[in-house]
């Protein structure tokens, strides 16, 4: 049972266009969202949280937005740039913070030159 | 200030010997979370850990693995007769104790079972 899915493995865009990326969740309890992302033989390095009391969240190029009617949250970079070529995981927890966090699987953006 | 350290960064166990993966959580954080990475999936949790506490190890194996934070030193996930499935890579990662915070992760311990 994948409480955390996202359904696109890869997505490709140009430098300089925007990217989003998608994330959906089963589980209504689900409080708090983040975005990881995560290089080859890395460890998963935060980008952007959101509480589920708020609908969006910016930080510089990149923006969390959050649907709970839809149980669907999305990650816009933009622009794009070479360097945010990554996997990127969304979470989720229901205990407020970062506790026992539910990932999906993970989406692998490439971005061209 | 350190960020979560994980040592080490490469294992290599036969079956059936014991691995011990350590974590040393950023200064400050109090609370240590274990997840493991199979191939083509994202992390699973395992456990959290609070200084010489489980606070919750719903996700770990009920045999043969074990985890612990001592009041002193890092927090240790230990695997007992390893076996091939148990490869995969160890991420460890830490919070403050405030709610609505992030976890940061360690660069992971790959264990390779042969």
């Amino acid at each position: 049972d994948q409480q955390v899915k996202q359904n696109s493995p890869s997505l490709s865009v140009q430098e300089g266009r925007i990217s989003i990326l998608n994330c959906d969740y089963t589980n209504s309890m689900f409080d708090y969202f983040l975005w990881y992302k995560k290089y080859p033989a890395e460890g998963p390095t935060f980008l952007i949280s959101i509480s589920s009391i708020k609908d969006k969240n910016e930080d510089g190029r990149f923006t969390v937005f959050l649907n709970k009617s839809a149980k669907h949250l999305s990650l816009h970079i933009v622009p794009s740039q070479p360097g945010d070529s990554a996997v990127y995981f969304c979470a989720a927890s229901n205990q407020g913070g970062s506790e026992k966090l539910v990932f999906g699987k993970g989406t692998k953006l490439t971005v061209n030159p | 200030n350190a960020g979560v350290m994980q040592n080490p960064r490469h294992l290599v166990r036969r079956r059936g010997q014991e691995a011990r993966l350590r974590c040393s959580p950023m200064k400050g954080h109090s609370h240590v979370y274990w997840y493991r990475q199979l191939p083509e999936e994202g992390l699973k949790f395992m456990v959290y850990l609070q200084k010489e506490n489980i606070i919750d190890e719903s996700g770990m194996p009920k045999e043969r693995f074990s985890a612990e934070f001592p009041k002193e030193g890092p927090s240790i996930l230990r695997i007992q007769q390893v076996v091939r499935g148990d490869s995969a890579a160890y991420f460890c990662a830490s919070s403050p104790p405030q709610a609505n915070t992030e976890a940061f992760f360690g660069q992971g311990t790959r264990l390779t079972v042969v």
